[in-house]
């Protein structure tokens, strides 16, 4: 199973909301990703967690705010966006093997629109 | 045929053709490839990856190839047919980065078009 789902599939919020995105995987994997992908290009790193500590911030705005509760879970935090934030956020996991570079595996996204 | 522009480049395929989809990498010191395919609304699915003591690696009607001398991937799909029209990324993980740490280095994207 390579299963890593997202919730909430779709969400709209307005500049002044504040909103959290949701990732769970469940292969044991020990790190897992934030990326943001606007329409016709590559995703782009937001965030890495490695066994639950933050390893990599791509200088995304501090109004994104990623948390790692446990090895399974994986959220973002969303606090006065702006609509140029508006994208598909995914999430990924890989086993965080030592040593090993390896496939990331990508949930299906949630489509934000910031109005 | 394939075109390049300021729109993500297309190729655009009959119904039972060959397709081959390349690809230029960027740090002659990566060694781990991965191609994605990702359709309209989805995150992008594994297809297939390659690492650099590899030319060639098969998979299910797919082949990627592999030519570190001048820095260049290629995904080859066999048979192709309407539900592999999506977008597909190749992906270096940076060299700097690994195990617990992976960064990916994506390309601009191709998008293949099947027609019937």
């Amino acid at each position: 199973d390579t299963e890593v789902t997202q919730t909430p599939k779709h969400l709209v919020m307005g500049m002044t909301n504040k909103k959290s995105l949701k990732c769970e995987q469940h292969m044991g994997h020990r790190a897992m990703y934030w990326y943001k992908q606007k329409a016709k290009k590559p995703p782009e790193l937001m965030f890495v967690y490695s066994y639950e500590k933050l390893s990599i911030n791509e200088s995304v705005p501090s109004r994104f705010s990623p948390e790692c509760p446990n090895s399974s879970l994986l959220n973002l935090h969303l606090h006065a966006l702006q609509p140029e934030d508006s994208a598909l956020y995914l999430c990924a996991s890989s086993q965080g093997t030592s040593g090993i570079q390896e496939t990331q595996y990508f949930g299906p996204g949630t489509r934000l629109l910031v109005l | 045929g394939e075109s390049v522009g300021l729109h993500l480049p297309t190729l655009s395929v009959q119904e039972g053709d060959n397709s081959i989809i390349n690809c230029a990498y960027s740090n002659s010191a990566s060694d781990y490839f991965i191609w994605y395919k990702q359709e309209s609304g989805k995150g992008p699915q594994f297809i297939i990856d390659i690492r650099s003591n590899m030319d060639k690696r098969q998979g299910q009607r797919v082949t990627v190839l592999l030519n570190k001398t001048v820095k260049h991937l290629s995904l080859q799909i066999a048979a192709t047919q309407p539900g592999d029209s999506a977008v597909y990324f190749c992906a270096e993980s940076d060299p700097l980065y690994g195990g617990a740490t992976n960064k990916l280095i994506f390309g601009t994207g191709t998008l293949l078009a099947v027609q019937p």
